[in-house]
């Protein structure tokens, strides 16, 4: 069981907009901790996709937002392709734990 | 552009102990801004933080693994790595490690995790 709670799959056609949800608690999200999201697509590494809640690396197109809001996050992709077909997992820092914690992570389908 | 690229023991008995390394390409681990990481993902479970190693060369773990756990770094060959004892099946996940910028504090909460490696496959048994 995560300590940050995702969807486990979401899905969506080519074009349409989706979004992932992350719930966290007061001593995460809820305590002002930045999200983090990362990407990672079939057999790659975790690629970072959007840090401290809403900015994007370069390279990342703009297709990908993120927000927070009280104990949640979310991921927006807008103009869904098929490359984006991939896992996405949510991170943040929780201070019950004293440590780093994820997502259970998304599975993305694009139909 | 930086890589970072994870190796050891793909198998350990039960009770032995996991030693891993992860090797640093197209930067310098001894450059300052940066902390090195962790992070482990057991057969379809979610993504685990295990520790992470600073410029300093102290350490910080997971309190939940920290008995076990110690990370090292070795500057002249450009590396870091981990070696966690007494292991079990429950231990047995994919090892990735990663570069943890720091922006304007190495110990905030708030860093993130950039690049990773690809991981390694580690199953414990016997």
């Amino acid at each position: 069981q995560s300590v940050l709670t995702q969807p486990p799959s979401v899905s969506g056609a080519p074009g349409q907009r989706v979004t992932i949800s992350c719930t966290g608690s007061s001593s995460n999200i809820g305590a002002g901790y930045d999200v983090h999201w990362y990407q990672q697509l079939p057999g790659t590494a975790p690629k970072l996709l959007i840090y401290g809640n809403s900015d994007r690396p370069s390279g990342v197109p703009d297709r990908f937002s993120g927000s927070k809001s009280g104990t949640s996050a979310s991921l927006a992709i807008t103009g869904l392709q098929a490359e984006d077909e991939a896992d996405y997992y949510c991170q943040s820092y929780d201070s019950s734990l004293s440590g780093w914690v994820f997502g259970g992570g998304t599975k993305l389908t694009v139909l | 552009q930086l890589q970072l690229q994870e190796s050891g023991s793909g198998l350990v008995k039960p009770s032995q102990t996991l030693s891993l390394t992860c090797a640093v390409s197209g930067g310098s681990i001894s450059s300052g801004g940066y902390s090195w990481s962790w992070i482990r993902q057991p057969p379809g479970k979610g993504l685990e933080w295990i520790g992470n190693i600073y410029h300093s060369g102290s350490t910080y773990s997971n309190p939940s693994l920290r008995s076990r756990v110690t990370i090292s770094v070795d500057r002249s060959k450009n590396q870091f790595s981990l070696k966690l004892t007494s292991v079990t099946a429950a231990d047995t996940a994919v090892y990735s490690c990663a570069r943890r910028p720091c922006g304007g504090d190495c110990y905030s909460p708030n860093n993130w995790f950039d690049p990773w490696g690809q991981g390694t496959l580690v199953t414990v048994s016997s």
